[in-house]
């Protein structure tokens, strides 16, 4: 399977700020590379597909890139909605993984 | 519009079957794909099985045999069934759909939380 993995695990920031999660696959798994939401009462919200394809609805301060093994989201001015975890995940190969989350939280 | 809803036990006993149901609306299950996703508590996702639009099914070997999915159509349900309980399948069991065409999850139901207990 392949081993998808984040960075950093928490993420301390501040409103308006613009950060970066990474996302580290143990092959290629070129551009099929998902990003999700988690907010704190659980419910999971789809972000971006293939690398850098935002999902309907999804505010354009979101925006992902990437390529290869190496894949980033980033949000360019966080919104008090924003902090909750985030999670990568690789359609290249089966079975789908994910990686172990990152955690944005109001610095 | 496009929804997931899953209904569970709260509580399993341990080396006993958990029996998930994922009811649908807003679309066919023979148009869309519907798979498990489980996150233990504090912990990350993982995938564990699909119900393609076909009728098809795939597992994670990680669950081996123990893990069995399956739809019915007319009541627009899947249906997850996974036997052997042990503590680690202690989880929030979610059901969500998935588009080939973006190879991605793209709606997702809230998810039922299932402890098990010794």
């Amino acid at each position: 399977d392949i081993q998808m993995t984040q960075s950093p695990s928490s993420l301390p920031a501040s409103l308006g700020e613009r950060v970066t999660i990474s996302c580290r696959a143990s092959q290629g798994i070129s551009n099929n590379l998902n990003w999700y939401q988690q907010k704190p009462d659980g419910t999971i919200k789809p972000l971006i597909y293939y690398t850098s394809n935002l999902q309907s609805g999804v505010p354009s301060r979101f925006s992902g890139s990437g390529s290869g093994t190496d894949y980033s989201l980033t949000i360019s001015s966080l919104e008090p909605e924003d902090f909750a975890m985030y999670y990568c995940q690789q359609d290249a190969s089966f079975p789908p993984t994910f990686g172990g989350g990152t955690k944005l939280e109001l610095k | 519009q496009v929804q997931l809803k899953e209904t569970g036990p709260d509580l399993v006993q341990l080396t006993q079957t958990l029996s998930i149901t994922c009811t649908v609306s807003g679309f066919s299950l023979t148009t869309y794909n519907v798979h498990w996703v489980r996150q233990p508590p504090g912990k990350g996702l993982e995938w564990m099985g699909a119900m393609w639009n076909g009728g098809g099914t795939d597992y994670n070997s990680a669950f081996k045999s123990r893990l069995s999915i399956s739809r019915d159509t007319s009541k627009s349900q899947v249906f997850l069934k996974m036997n052997s309980l042990q503590t680690d399948d202690t989880a929030k069991y979610f059901c969500a759909t998935y588009t080939v065409a973006g190879g991605h999850f793209d709606y997702w139901g809230q998810g039922v939380m299932v402890t098990v207990s010794s």
